[in-house]
């Protein structure tokens, strides 16, 4: 098994470009997440989902947009791009409470 | 007010030193609690959940304490692996299973 798997690993943006951040896990989990980590700080849920055709938005959802269509796959497109939005990305999955995280994409905006 | 605050550190011990951690949550509805572990430029992976009764695995010990709303790590015989951000995870059991994490407690174990 893969677990959770991430792409790209790094990525540089300017200022209003758009782009996909791709997530896949193969533990046919229900429970997917988005979280952004900024330097020195804790994990933010941007977006979950409880599954496939369902999400909801978290605690720092602006600027970002999720879909679900399968188990697998639960991409998060950022839409205009903006210096705020320079993180460290992860995605996670979980079948309850256990949480497994991808390896993360660096993305900087410029 | 933060969901979940931790004290930051640094904590920087000798090996073979007993260390202990401390988070406190501010949603008294929160059902579940978890510690994670991430190494630098890493993802966090799970070290332990943390149950009412307390709970112990080989030398890292977890406790909750739910009149107070903290939770602790203690972390006996320290090793040099065993440097690296502790993560204190609170889950407020809400549909759809959201988690608050804190922002981290630094360790480094000193040969």
């Amino acid at each position: 098994n893969a677990g959770v798997t991430q792409t790209p690993k790094f990525r540089i943006l300017k200022i209003g470009q758009s782009m996909t951040l791709q997530c896949t896990q193969d533990m046919n989990h229900n429970y997917m997440y988005w979280y952004r980590q900024d330097p020195g700080m804790g994990l933010k849920l941007i977006y979950y989902s409880v599954g496939a055709g369902i999400t909801d938005k978290g605690e720092v959802p602006n600027g970002y947009n999720v879909s679900r269509s399968t188990t697998e796959d639960f991409p998060l497109r950022l839409e205009l791009a903006a210096p705020s939005q320079t993180s460290v990305y992860f995605c996670a999955s979980s079948y309850v409470y256990e949480q497994y995280f991808g390896p993360g994409t660096r993305l900087t905006v410029t | 007010r933060k969901e979940v605050e931790q004290d930051p550190g640094p904590f920087n011990v000798p090996e073979g030193a007993t260390v202990a951690f401390n988070c406190t949550y501010s949603n008294s509805a929160s059902q579940s609690f978890f510690w994670y572990r991430q190494d630098c430029r890493k993802e966090p992976k799970l070290l332990m959940s943390v149950y009412s009764s307390g709970n112990e695995d080989g030398r890292f010990t977890a406790q909750l304490n739910r009149a107070s709303q903290y939770i602790s790590l203690l972390i006996r015989d320290s090793k040099l692996s065993d440097s690296a951000t502790y993560l204190c995870v609170v889950n407020i059991g809400t549909t759809g299973n959201q988690f608050y994490f804190g922002t981290g407690t630094s360790l480094t174990v000193i040969p």
